[in-house]
C-alpha cells in the first residue's frame, strides 16, 4: 500500500488549454473524492465516486470540469478551457466507507498554475 | 456559506504549553468531526475525530472536545511540540444521513516556538 498517489505534482499551463489530472487511490478503498484547495481556504468539495459511479457533484463544478472513474480503480479530472481562477491545488482522497471505518487519506495533490 | 469555521488564521505556542484550536459550525445536523494536519507541499492528514455522540475523544498528546449546544469543537495539544507546527483543519460531515463529503474549515497555522 503506497498511499493515495497523484500525477503530475505540478502543472503550469497557458490560459485556455485543457488539463488532466491522475488519481490512483489506496486499492482496497471504494470512495475517491475530488478537492480544491485555493490560498488561505480549506479543501473544498468538487465530487465524489464510490466505485465507478459519482454520486455527488458540487456546484464548483462548472461544465468545463469533468471527472471520471473507470473500472472503480483511478480517476481523471479533466478541466477544459482553464482559465485564470482555476490556478489551485487539486486534491484527492479515498477512503473506505464499511459503516464503520472513515476518515479520508489524501494525496499530496496537484498544483495547477494557469499563466 | 461556510458551515465549517476556524476563526483564528494562526497561532503561535511556545514548546512544551499547550495548544487550543477552535472549530465552530453551523449545520446542527453534523454529527461527525475530524482533524486534518497539513504540512507545506503534502496532502492533510488524519489526526483525530469525534462522534457526536461523544464530548470527548483522547489520543495520546491530542484531545478534541465537542460541544453540541454550542456548536463548537476545540483541539488540545499537549505538550505542544515543534514538530507539531502545521496547518490545522477542522471537518464535519453528516455521518448518520449517508456519510456526506467532508465540509473543511479554512485552518489555523500552528508555530510551537522553542
Amino acid at each position: 500500500d503506497t498511499g493515495v498517489s497523484q500525477n503530475p505534482r505540478h502543472k503550469i499551463t497557458k490560459r485556455g488549454q485543457n488539463v488532466t489530472f491522475r488519481c490512483d487511490p489506496i486499492s482496497e478503498h471504494n470512495r475517491l473524492y475530488w478537492y480544491r484547495q485555493t490560498l488561505g481556504q480549506g479543501p473544498e468539495f468538487l465530487t465524489y465516486f464510490q466505485n465507478e459511479a459519482q454520486l455527488e457533484k458540487s456546484r464548483l463544478l462548472s461544465d468545463r470540469f469533468s471527472a471520471e472513474r473507470p473500472k472503480g480503480s483511478f480517476s481523471t479530472l479533466e478541466i477544459q478551457r482553464t482559465e485564470q481562477g482555476d490556478s489551485a491545488m487539486y486534491l484527492c482522497a479515498s477512503s473506505f466507507f464499511s459503516g464503520t471505518a472513515y476518515g479520508y487519506t489524501f494525496g499530496s495533490g496537484t498544483r495547477l498554475t494557469v499563466v | 456559506d461556510q458551515q465549517v469555521k476556524q476563526n483564528s488564521p494562526s497561532l503561535s505556542v511556545q514548546e512544551g504549553r499547550i495548544s487550543i484550536l477552535n472549530c465552530d459550525y453551523t449545520n446542527s445536523m453534523f454529527d461527525y468531526f475530524l482533524w486534518y494536519k497539513k504540512y507545506p507541499a503534502e496532502g492533510p492528514t488524519f489526526l483525530i475525530s469525534i462522534s457526536s455522540i461523544k464530548d470527548k475523544n483522547e489520543d495520546g498528546r491530542f484531545t478534541v472536545f465537542l460541544n453540541k449546544s454550542a456548536k463548537h469543537l476545540s483541539l488540545h495539544i499537549v505538550p505542544s511540540q515543534p514538530g507539531d507546527s502545521a496547518v490545522y483543519f477542522c471537518a464535519a460531515s453528516l455521518w448518520n444521513s449517508g456519510n456526506t463529503p467532508l465540509v473543511f474549515g479554512k485552518g489555523t497555522r500552528l508555530s510551537v516556538i522553542a
